[in-house]
Parts: structure tokens; C-alpha cells; sequence
């Protein structure tokens, strides 16, 4: 079955603009979660909506923002984009936030760059 | 607050060498789920194992096996017989029972050189 997918894979932004970033999660599943990885900071947890309910959000600042929609496709927003917001933004699906496996699937990652 | 520490931030062995990853964490707890994923150069994170801390059992699959040690809190990993295919950065990774959410390591990069 298909993986999950993020688009756009890279993107170049300026500081002050805002980027959409978009995950199709794995067919059937309705968790999706939102991770940056940064060389400085690592992996970090950013948030995690189920059946389109935010259910637990990390330590960032309200520029970042996400939603997801009725099909469990999920978009993450990052307004006023500051150099330090350049990183790799993995998506992971799972059949739900508490399925006994505990496995989380992960896309490729959509990596922003911002000049 | 849930912690991972992976010391060794690169590793470097030869093919066909054995190499352990090693792990520790910190959790208030009772139950939770670790984990290890490998990062190639494509990005993805891929699922290579999981733990409940309820079992400490060990187990070995194919090439990979893992030490789950509650008691000091550590949760080892090791390629027996690495490959050049093995090279990635691999992390640990702990969650709760519930929700999706996990904490990392600072992952460890392995070169296996030919």
C-alpha cells in the first residue's frame, strides 16, 4: 500500500513569508503527527491531530499551525518564517494514537529552506 | 518529562563487524513503548523495532537484536554482521501508551565502510 506522502519534497522561502506544508497519511489511518528536525535541535514533537482534532502539540510558538481534514490528510502552516525555522518536517501516520503496535509510519519529509 | 540519550554521535565500523547502538532514558512512566528507527539519506524514518516496557524479553530479528534493560533504563541495539546498507543515522525513541507522540534521541550516525 502507498506510503505516506508529503508535498511539496523542498521549498525555499524568505524570511516573513509563510509556507503550507502538506501529509497524505497511509490509507486507513486517522492519526497524523507533525515532527521538525533541525541539526541544533534534533527531532522534536510539533503536533498530533486525530480524526481532526489537534490531541497534543509540542513546544513551538503559535506561528506554526496545522489542521487536518475529514479524509485525515493533514497540512502544517508556518507564519512569518524566520531562519531558524529551516529543517527537514517529517509526517507519520498511524491507524490511531493508541493501536497496540505503537508504530508510527513516516513520510520522506517536505525540507524548507528559508533565506 | 520523558528523556533519550544516545552518547555515541557517530560510529564508524567495518563490514561485516558487529556494532551496538546504545540508549537511555527517562521516564516517570509505568508503561511506554521504545523504539528504533533508521534515517537513510532519503529522509524517511524507518520502523526497525519495538518494546513494551512490560516485556523484557530480548529478541533477535535477522540481523538485528536488542538488549531492554529496565532496571538501568537502557535500551541497546545491535547489527550483527553490518552491511554498507546499514549506514544511516539511528535513533531511539520513547512514547507513552497513549497518543502518537515520541521523544528522541539525538540519533547516531553509522558509517559501515566496505
Amino acid at each position: 500500500k502507498a506510503g505516506v506522502t508529503q508535498t511539496p519534497r523542498y521549498l525555499i522561502k524568505t524570511r516573513g513569508q509563510q509556507v503550507t506544508l502538506s501529509c497524505s497519511p497511509i490509507s486507513g489511518h486517522r492519526s497524523v503527527s507533525w515532527y521538525q528536525q533541525t541539526p541544533g535541535q534534533g527531532l522534536q514533537f510539533l503536533f498530533e491531530y486525530f480524526s481532526e482534532t489537534q490531541r497534543n502539540k509540542g513546544n513551538f510558538p503559535g506561528r506554526f499551525s496545522g489542521r487536518q481534514f475529514s479524509n485525515s490528510r493533514s497540512e502544517m502552516n508556518v507564519s512569518t518564517l524566520e531562519l531558524g525555522d529551516s529543517a527537514l518536517y517529517l509526517c507519520a501516520s498511524s491507524l490511531t494514537p493508541w493501536e497496540v503496535t505503537g508504530e508510527l509510519f513516516f513520510g520522506e519529509g517536505s525540507r524548507l529552506t528559508v533565506l | 518529562a520523558q528523556k533519550v540519550t544516545q552518547a555515541q554521535t557517530e560510529i564508524s565500523v567495518v563490514e561485516k563487524e558487529d556494532v551496538t547502538l546504545d540508549c537511555v532514558y527517562e521516564t516517570r512512566d509505568t508503561t511506554y513503548y521504545l523504539f528504533w528507527y533508521k534515517q537513510p539519506p532519503s529522509g524517511e524514518l524507518v520502523f526497525l523495532i519495538r518494546r513494551n516496557s512490560f516485556d523484557e524479553q530480548n529478541e533477535i530479528s535477522g540481523r538485528y537484536s536488542w538488549n531492554f534493560q529496565k532496571s538501568t533504563s537502557s535500551f541497546n541495539f545491535t547489527i550483527t554482521a553490518s552491511q554498507v546498507v546499514d549506514s544511516a543515522v539511528y535513533f531511539c525513541a520513547l512514547r507513552k501508551t497513549s497518543g502518537s507522540r515520541l521523544t528522541f534521541g539525538e540519533g547516531t550516525q553509522l558509517t559501515v565502510n566496505p
